[in-house]
């Protein structure tokens, strides 16, 4: 079973809250992803870091921000949610450094839910 | 495009049938192929992996074939159980860049039923 984990599990925030989803690894991955996954769709790629103060912008546009501070902690924030931001959020490592073969590792996810 | 195509969408069948999910891609150039397994309110979980050269490769109960001239992937699932309900995905991975992007498919939802 992969050693990363996400917290919370599940959050029912207001409008223009402030958030923030953690996610810790205890492997040692250099690489560290956040997906947004809705119902029904595939995943959606929106930060991604590939090591200590290494962070991307994914393929999906995201209003959220993401920090990498240590190897082992990716926390996500959103300054401002919206209900739009209403979505699962799924964290992920991998091993290889720069190879595309890497497994990746999946956090349980954080469900987010804005009203 | 760069796609990746799954089917059927959902799926449902009896405790100790047999199944076969489908996975199409377009991806170009290609690496290798992911199958997951996504218990619900779970995250994915990597079934096998397919390379360019390999034609099908078992993971217990679980048998994945790659053709990579028609550009096809299948997952069969061989006298299911109840715990094989869970959404498979399918994940494609190309070389066009270091950070060998990844193409996911939307999922299939399968149940089975007791």
């Amino acid at each position: 079973e992969a050693d990363i984990y996400q917290t919370p599990r599940y959050l029912v925030i207001g409008t223009g809250k402030k958030i923030t989803l953690e996610c810790s690894q205890t492997m040692g991955h250099d690489k560290m992803y956040w997906y947004q996954q809705d119902p029904g769709m595939e995943l959606h790629l929106i930060h991604y870091s590939y090591g200590v103060n290494s962070t991307e912008k994914g393929d999906l546009s995201s209003e959220s921000t993401v920090s990498r501070i240590r190897t082992e902690h990716f926390p996500l924030t959103l300054e401002s949610a919206r209900p739009s931001h209403t979505s699962q959020y799924l964290c992920a490592s991998s091993e290889e450094k720069g190879a595309d073969t890497g497994e990746l590792f999946f956090g349980e996810g954080s469900r987010l839910t804005v009203l | 495009k760069n796609q990746v195509e799954q089917s059927p969408q959902s799926l449902i069948i009896l405790e100790g049938k047999n199944c076969t999910l489908q996975c199409n891609y377009t991806v170009s150039p290609f690496s290798n192929l992911r199958w997951y397994k996504q218990d619900t309110g779970r995250g994915p979980v990597s079934l096998t992996i397919m390379t360019f050269s390999e034609n099908t490769k078992s993971n217990g109960r679980y048998t994945a074939t790659l053709d990579a001239d028609t550009k096809q992937s299948s997952l069969h699932i061989t006298a299911s159980q109840l715990s094989d309900s869970a959404s498979y995905i399918c994940v494609v991975s190309d070389r066009g860049s270091t950070l060998g992007r990844l193409y996911f498919g939307r999922g299939t939802q399968l149940t089975v039923w007791p």
